[in-house]
């Protein structure tokens, strides 16, 4: 079957850390860019991060920059993301999601992993 | 940054209507345009790409149309399983921006 399926959400104090993983399968994962995208409780989506498939182009929202991190494995079939210095607007549903060709819409999305950042 | 406006924020229709979304680019976009479906707690779901491309397994009452900086997604007869949020997403740049999302309620 194709899916992806994030993990490693939870609860993280302000300033803390974490990382989220997307694991792959169904498909080759190696030809495909993969994107973070999330949703906070009750709002929009909000794209996070992109990677190119060799992982040699990368890009984030400015709301992350500098504090977050995209990653792939593709000898694992997996997409991470570390998120640093953590804030309480960092709060959100994480998804995981796949272009269906390169510089396309997001064909394939995992069913999100939440992330909640409170004291 | 491209800023992504969609209207009307809610719309409140009934099955068998015919109803339309609309999403205007801060700039242009070409056709670099897409459509998601999202329902309560579920993730998003792909409709419409390059503007007026249906995604497979999209039934044929889902289109969409566009270019430049104003686009249009079209329901032809509202289903029981299309009330839900839309989203319109553009990728014209490697900084990709979504709609703020059209909530389509039964009416």
């Amino acid at each position: 079957e194709v899916q992806l399926v994030e993990s490693g959400g939870g609860l993280v104090q302000p300033g803390g850390s974490l990382r989220l993983s997307c694991a792959a399968s169904g498909f080759t994962f190696n030809n495909y860019e993969m994107n973070w995208v999330r949703q906070a409780p009750g709002k929009g989506l909000q794209w996070v991060s992109y990677i190119s498939t060799s992982g040699s182009t990368i890009n984030y929202a400015d709301s992350v920059k500098g504090r977050f991190t995209i990653s792939r494995d593709n000898a694992k079939n997996s997409l991470y993301l570390q998120m640093n210095s953590l804030r309480a607007e960092d709060t959100a549903v994480y998804y995981c999601a796949r272009e269906k060709y390169s510089g396309d819409a997001f064909d394939l999305w995992g069913q999100g992993t939440m992330v909640t950042v409170s004291s | 940054d491209i800023q992504m406006t969609q209207s009307p924020s809610t719309l409140s229709a009934s099955v068998g209507d015919r109803v339309t979304i609309t999403c205007r680019a801060s700039q242009s976009i070409s056709t670099w345009l897409a459509w998601c479906q999202q329902k309560p707690g579920k993730a998003p779901k792909l409709l419409i790409y390059k503007a007026s491309s249906l995604e497979n397994g999209v039934p044929s009452r889902f289109s969409g149309s566009g270019s430049g900086t104003e686009f249009t997604l079209t329901i032809s007869s509202l289903q029981p399983d299309d009330f839900a949020t839309y989203y319109c997403q553009q990728y014209n740049s490697y900084l990709y921006t979504f709609g703020q999302g059209t909530k389509l309620e039964i009416k």
